[in-house]
């Protein structure tokens, strides 16, 4: 099974560019990565997600090498609203079945 | 768009009891997840389904056990509860496009005494 490792928490401050970085040795040919942000008793909302190289939408950027070992998550000009825990994931499609495996997360304070 | 719903909010039981959650997808998907979130830690994998039937099962006792309805919402029942049952329980349903992008809802608080 494909598992995470990410920083545990991380601080940065308003206007702020901010980059996470997630491992995933064990990731699989089939494997996307997916980032999720949740804020305290809400449900993991929807970042990005990817499969190689860059993709960018209108809130961050994720990139991910060649090797596809590890993936960076880019916040830019971060906001005080976006305090919150920030997960990596990655497709895990175990047999007879579909397993989506969430790690510790990390838990991301802006400061103004 | 509705997202995805769940009921109730909040619950309070206790020990022994048993619950019943609930869930609606988004319209137009067919793969509904459960997952339990203790506080402090990331959401851990119990169920998902897919066309009414079951796709994978996280590492839960059988205590834990969950449905699909044709219109695609889906229950999610724990008997016998005990204190550590006690969690945000979250739905999450998705496209079949084999991508795992999955949409959560607001999640139920269940707190056992």
């Amino acid at each position: 099974l494909a598992k995470t490792t990410q920083p545990i928490s991380m601080d940065s401050y308003e206007g702020q560019e901010v980059n996470i970085t997630c491992s995933h040795n064990n990731i699989a040919t089939n494997d996307y990565i997916t980032w999720y942000q949740q804020f305290p008793s809400q449900g993991p909302r929807f970042i990005i997600q990817g499969y190689k190289t860059k993709v960018t939408n209108e809130v961050a950027s994720l990139f991910i090498p060649a090797d596809r070992k590890s993936s960076t998550l880019s916040l830019p000009r971060v906001s005080l609203s976006d305090t919150a825990v920030y997960y990596c994931l990655v497709g895990d499609r175990a047999t007879g079945g579909f397993k989506t495996i969430f790690g510790a997360g990390t838990r991301l304070f802006v400061k103004a | 768009d509705a997202g995805v719903t769940q009921s109730p909010t909040h619950l309070i039981k206790t020990r022994g009891q048993h619950v019943t959650l609930r869930c609606s997808p988004i319209s137009g998907h067919k793969s509904v997840s459960w997952y339990q979130q203790v506080l402090g830690q990331g959401p851990q994998f119990i169920f998902q389904y897919y066309e009414k039937e079951e796709r994978g099962r996280g590492n839960f006792p059988d205590r834990f056990s969950a449905r699909q309805f044709p219109n695609y919402s889906s229950e999610l029942n724990v008997n016998a509860l005990l204190l550590g049952d006690s969690a945000l329980y979250l739905c999450a349903s998705s496209l079949p496009r084999g991508t795992d992008t999955q949409y959560f809802g607001p999640g139920t608080r269940l707190t056992v005494l």
